[in-house]
């Protein structure tokens, strides 16, 4: 069964910082990966997607990598602005076609 | 613009009541999706819908059905609501497995049954 953790939990950082969100999963075959955020008590919002046979994709100031064979992903965002302040969560597709999420790691941009 | 809209952001039922939360997309998407998130679990997928009136199974079925008659529509309902299904209520929906498609998520109902 497929697993997907996220680490860390939750991180604070102040304005202009360049962070980095990390993502791993237990089963390499997978078609995809999705990168999303979510603001209290609302729906998620697609971030990034990256393919099984891409290595990464970036969006703005975002940026998602991808190393199948070592089970990670990685969210780069930089020079980060209180805007950014969400939960953020992977969430991967395995060939059972449903997408199984990691917990997420709630960030917060101080000014 | 893309979208997938759940029929209500709160609804409050009595234990006993059979509820039902609906789900449309207009994206013609064959793959719909009912997850329930909870602090510390994060999202668990209840059922998911490959076509119209195919659904399977997801980790945790139990206190719940579903419903596609139509494509773009994916009803979760919950045939006796208990208090431990107070929670918030996420649908998704996607295109074809293996396709490049992104999952797209409706704006979610936090559902409290007292």
């Amino acid at each position: 069964k497929q697993e997907v953790t996220q680490i860390p939990a939750a991180l604070s950082v102040p304005e202009g910082e360049n962070l980095v969100l990390n993502c791993s999963f237990t089963d390499s075959a997978i078609y995809n990966l999705q990168w999303f955020r979510q603001d209290p008590g609302k729906g998620l919002t697609s971030l990034l997607l990256i393919q099984s046979s891409q290595r990464e994709q970036t969006s703005g100031r975002l940026n998602a990598s991808l190393d199948k064979s070592s089970g990670r992903s990685t969210l780069y965002i930089a020079a980060s602005q209180p805007g950014d302040s969400a939960t953020y969560l992977c969430a991967v597709t395995g060939t059972a076609s449903k997408l199984t999420f990691g917990t997420g790691t709630r960030l917060q941009v101080t000014l | 613009d893309v979208k997938v809209t759940q029929s209500s952001r709160y609804l409050v039922k009595r234990t006993g009541e059979k509820v039902f939360l609906e789900c449309v997309q207009d994206m013609d998407h064959e793959n719909m999706f009912w997850y329930r998130q909870d602090p510390g679990l994060g999202l668990r997928l209840i059922y998911f819908s490959y076509d119209v009136k195919m659904k399977e199974k997801g980790d945790i079925p139990e206190g719940y059905s579903v419903s596609r008659e139509k494509k773009e529509r994916f009803s979760l309902i919950l045939e006796s609501a208990s208090t431990n299904q107070t929670s918030m209520y996420l649908c998704a929906s996607r295109g074809p497995t293996g396709a490049v498609t992104e999952a797209f998520f409706g704006q979610g109902t936090r559902l409290t049954v007292v």
